[in-house]
């Protein structure tokens, strides 16, 4: 199994929207509404932003909404702050009954 | 508040066998509707999903690392350790312990509580 692909790196300005997608396969991203964000700060464990595609756990910023369309995921930020810069990866459940994570992606607030 | 914290040792030789202990507090393992599970992360690099145990017995591990991995759950400590074996240098990484909710016919959750993490070094 590969890691879905992801961008290396997105930037915007504070309150602008940048979008981080995540590409898999019909095995996977495509197959199964099951896609999942992580947001991570330097040395800190990962945070779930957004699961089964779209739904946010409670107390995640109503900021961050997440789609998908065919093989590709979505994560958008909205009206960017400093503090929304980290590292954030995507995952989804597999055909396997597993669990695939994406390369991850360096959000740079400029 | 649900907290999972890590332990284990910090360096392991080539060959032998990494074991790591995840001490849950603040709820149970037993908790019907959760897995527990194990995810790490090379240095500089992105997350691999290990695997995930639940207490009913259903067990799912990542195909590359199956030969080599197990996930175990001990109710009367309120503990789930990993262990894998014959490890290299390319295990080293940073090893969290987590907790996922089973999927229903119409969700799957995500991972939605972390322990802090532990750095496990390969090396002789």
């Amino acid at each position: 199994q590969s890691a879905l692909t992801q961008p290396a790196s997105v930037s915007g300005s504070p309150g602008q929207s940048i979008t981080i997608s995540c590409t898999g396969t019909s095995s996977d991203v495509g197959g199964y509404n099951y896609v999942s964000w992580y947001q991570q700060h330097p040395g800190k464990a990962p945070k779930l932003m957004i699961y089964d595609v779209s739904n946010r756990p409670s107390g995640v910023s109503n900021r961050f909404s997440g789609s998908k369309s065919g093989n590709t995921a979505s994560l958008t930020i909205s009206g960017l702050q400093s503090e929304d810069e980290a590292d954030y990866y995507c995952s989804s459940y597999t055909s396997s009954d597993t669990w695939l994570f994406g390369g991850g992606t360096k959000l740079t607030v400029l | 508040q649900l907290q999972l914290q890590e332990s284990g040792p910090g360096l392991v030789k080539p060959s032998e066998t990494l074991s790591l202990t995840c001490t849950v507090s603040g709820g149970s393992i037993s908790s019907s509707p959760y897995y527990w599970g194990w995810i790490r992360q090379p240095p500089g690099k992105g997350l691999e999903w290990i695997g995930i145990s639940r207490y009913s017995g259903s067990t799912y591990y990542n195909p590359p690392l199956q030969s080599r991995v197990s996930i175990s759950l001990d109710t009367s400590k309120n503990q789930f350790a990993l262990r894998l074996t014959s490890v290299t240098a390319a295990d080293t990484a940073v090893y969290y312990c987590a907790r996922k909710r089973a999927c229903s016919s119409s969700s799957c959750y995500g991972f939605d509580y972390w322990g802090q993490g532990t750095l496990v070094t390969v090396s002789s």
